[in-house]
């Protein structure tokens, strides 16, 4: 099982739409996690941490789920400023501070 | 507003060429670190360093080194460019202190390698 797993997508989804990505997760000992935002052709940006059940800000909720190792990303309301990649990021067994990227999921909100 | 700034947004070098990219961050950051982004294999960590002249390999060092000598500079070299160095380079920055990895990104260095 690779470190860290997403579907790239394109998720093409209407303004207004509710959108959920899945992350999947090897490493049972990662104790945080993360999601970060990449627009084109930019640098990432973090977006949430998921320290324990989850998180909720705004329009977006991370859930961690331990038993099948995987996180989420639920995103209500799409807007079209929503567009971009989604990376999932876990701390890796590597050593202090080291993480280990997604590939990421695209997500394309349509008008 | 604090930063991460890279040198160059886009760079074009011959194979067999140095190249040195450039990172500079304000953020009084102890942990500095660059990675490469490829299509459809994300960012992938090259070196990492927790201190001024430390440095250690990420998992893809082969090719390229770095330096540190001040807390707020981490530089990237690559000793003699080759085709398949050619990709997006992002440097980025994070706080000692464990429990927040959270990265502070520059905006990226886009090496093409001829």
């Amino acid at each position: 099982r690779k470190e860290v797993e997403q579907d790239p997508g394109p998720f093409n989804v209407p303004e207004g739409a509710t959108v959920a990505f899945n992350c999947t997760y090897s490493n049972s000992a990662s104790q945080s996690f993360f999601w970060y935002r990449q627009d084109c052709r930019k640098e990432p940006k973090l977006l949430m941490s998921v320290y324990s059940s989850g998180n909720e800000d705004g329009r977006f909720t991370a859930q961690l789920n331990r038993a099948s190792q995987y996180i989420s990303l639920l995103i209500r309301d799409s807007k079209l400023s929503d567009s971009a990649t989604y990376l999932c990021v876990v701390p890796n067994s590597g050593g202090y501070q080291k993480v280990t990227f997604g590939t990421g999921t695209k997500l394309q909100v349509i008008p | 507003d604090v930063k991460v700034t890279q040198s160059s947004r886009y760079l074009v070098k011959r194979t067999g060429e140095k190249v040195f990219l450039e990172c500079v961050q304000d953020m009084d950051h102890e942990n500095m670190f660059w990675y490469r982004q490829d299509p459809g294999l994300g960012l992938r960590l090259i070196y990492f360093s927790y201190d001024v002249k430390m440095k250690e390999k990420g998992d893809i060092p082969e090719g390229y080194s770095v330096s540190r000598e001040k807390k707020e500079r981490f530089s990237l070299i690559l000793e003699s460019a080759s085709t398949n160095q050619t990709s997006m380079y992002l440097c980025a920055s994070s706080p000692r202190d464990r429990g927040d990895e959270k990265l502070f990104f520059g905006s990226g260095t886009q090496l093409s390698v001829l």
